[in-house]
């Protein structure tokens, strides 16, 4: 029944060593995004698809990127993590059409950066 | 700047009693607020999606209210129970294509 899944939901990797996490959904929702979220505090948005179209906010480190292969995948990778970049990485889409237009999570990824 | 604020950061209720979360909006011109709640090293669950042209949305004891005019946002738990104790969000989207800024969230502790 899960409709936006990521794996693997915890990550171990070592500084500097490139890391890759998952996300698919079942729901063929147009937007897909990647939000990074650190203890008590607010998610933050990385960047968003909306189809093929990649939207990157101003802000995201130039070390974090993204790849949508299809409508139900899309791909986080972090080049050379930095202990700064231990998180919980969030995925979520939305139809981005239509009244009803909330937004649906995934359980997350715990990523840890030795 | 379009920021979002929920006070209080924390609350703490016995169980049974009805509550109010807060959330405050700076600009008033939104497309949709939505109420999400995290458990503790979990995902986002969404709660309640509210349209700007409504006033409020309703599911089971939660119960979600939108004025635009006062930039503010309540969500309402009736009959709290233990069980409901979590990290309640809200996020303003301002148009169907933007992104949603989010508040930094209330801790809810119900207590038995």
């Amino acid at each position: 029944d899960a409709m936006v899944i990521q794996n693997p939901r915890y990550q171990v990797t070592q500084f500097g060593k490139p890391v890759t996490l998952s996300c698919s959904q079942t729901l063929n929702h147009n937007v897909m995004y990647w939000y990074q979220q650190k203890s008590s505090q607010a998610p933050k948005l990385l960047f968003h698809y909306y189809d093929k179209d990649f939207n990157n906010e101003a802000d995201t480190p130039d070390n974090f990127q993204s790849r949508r292969p299809n409508t139900s995948f899309c791909f986080l990778d972090i080049r050379s993590p930095g202990l700064g970049d231990a998180a919980m990485y969030l995925c979520a889409t939305r139809s981005g059409s239509g009244l009803h237009n909330e937004q649906f999570f995934g359980p997350g990824t715990r990523l840890t950066v030795l | 700047k379009q920021e979002v604020t929920q006070i209080p950061a924390a609350l703490s209720v016995p169980e049974g009693e009805n509550l109010v979360l807060n959330c405050s909006f700076t600009d008033s011109a939104i497309y949709n607020l939505q109420w999400f709640r995290q458990d503790p090293g979990k995902g986002l669950t969404s709660l309640l999606l509210i349209q700007s042209s409504q006033r409020e949305q309703t599911s089971g004891r939660l119960n979600a209210s939108l004025d635009k005019s006062s930039g503010r946002s309540t969500l309402y738990i009736a009959a709290s129970q233990p069980g409901d104790s979590a990290t309640y969000l809200c996020a303003v989207r301002y148009t169907n294509a933007g992104k949603s800024t989010f508040g930094d969230g209330t801790t809810l502790t119900v207590k038995p």
